[in-house]
């Protein structure tokens, strides 16, 4: 079984471009998870989707990144105007199920941003 | 002060030592993994654990519910355990079920 897949892998940006960033999670995992580890800091965790909702999104930092995840499979989080503090290592994460339990999360290998 | 603290955050070990990894942490409930990130490589979940012990080959983890401390072991290290380990707590409540609030990671180095 294919684990959880990130594109792309690195990312090098001019201040004020777009970049979009995509998380494949594991087959019938319903959660899926973004978080970032910007240089020197720990991981920090951006937001949450059950299936194509939204969960939790109180980690996003501001309105220039935005989250989608269609259909409830993959995901994509697009930051436009990127900025410099924007860069950083980007993990997605999926487990199964829903409720007041608490699942194993699978991380995708990350994606390296830098903004320039 | 961070909400959950690692220590040591550096850690040199002769090949076959006995290594310890210690996370204590303030919020969130009693649920955690301990993460493994190879230099330039993704994160790997070792454990998740809520309760007692469990063991994987060479790695033990423990976790102390009362105390809010968990602690992750490994027996005869090797080099190939040369490793940035992350202990993970999950929030419990409301609909941040299930988010993780991340250690700042130990750095582990095990020379030949």
């Amino acid at each position: 079984e294919a684990g959880v897949t990130q594109f792309p892998s690195h990312s090098v940006i001019e201040k004020g471009q777009t970049v979009t960033l995509r998380c494949d999670p594991i087959s019938g995992h319903d959660n899926l998870y973004w978080y970032r580890r910007v240089m020197g800091k720990e991981i920090k965790f951006l937001l949450h989707f059950v299936k194509e909702s939204k969960q939790d999104e109180s980690g996003m930092p501001n309105n220039r990144f935005l989250a989608e995840r269609t259909g409830g499979t993959y995901s994509t989080l697009k930051v436009q105007p990127a900025e410099l503090e924007d860069s950083g290592v980007y993990f997605c994460a999926s487990s199964q199920g829903v409720g007041l339990s608490f699942y194993e999360q699978y991380f995708g290998p990350g994606t390296r941003l830098t903004v320039t | 002060k961070n909400e959950v603290e690692q220590s040591p955050q550096n850690l040199t070990a002769q090949e076959g030592e006995f290594i310890t990894i210690n996370c204590s942490y303030s919020v969130g409930i009693s649920a955690l993994h301990w993460l493994q990130q190879h230099p330039g490589g993704g994160i790997v979940s070792l454990f998740m654990l809520s309760s007692g012990k469990k063991k994987h080959g060479r790695l033990i983890a423990t976790i102390n519910i009362q105390e809010k401390h968990s602690s992750l072991h490994i027996t005869a290290s090797h080099p190939r355990d040369s490793a940035v380990y992350i202990c993970a707590v999950f929030i419990g409540y409301g609909g941040s079920q299930g988010n993780l609030i991340f250690g700042k990671g130990t750095k582990l180095s095990v020379k030949p």
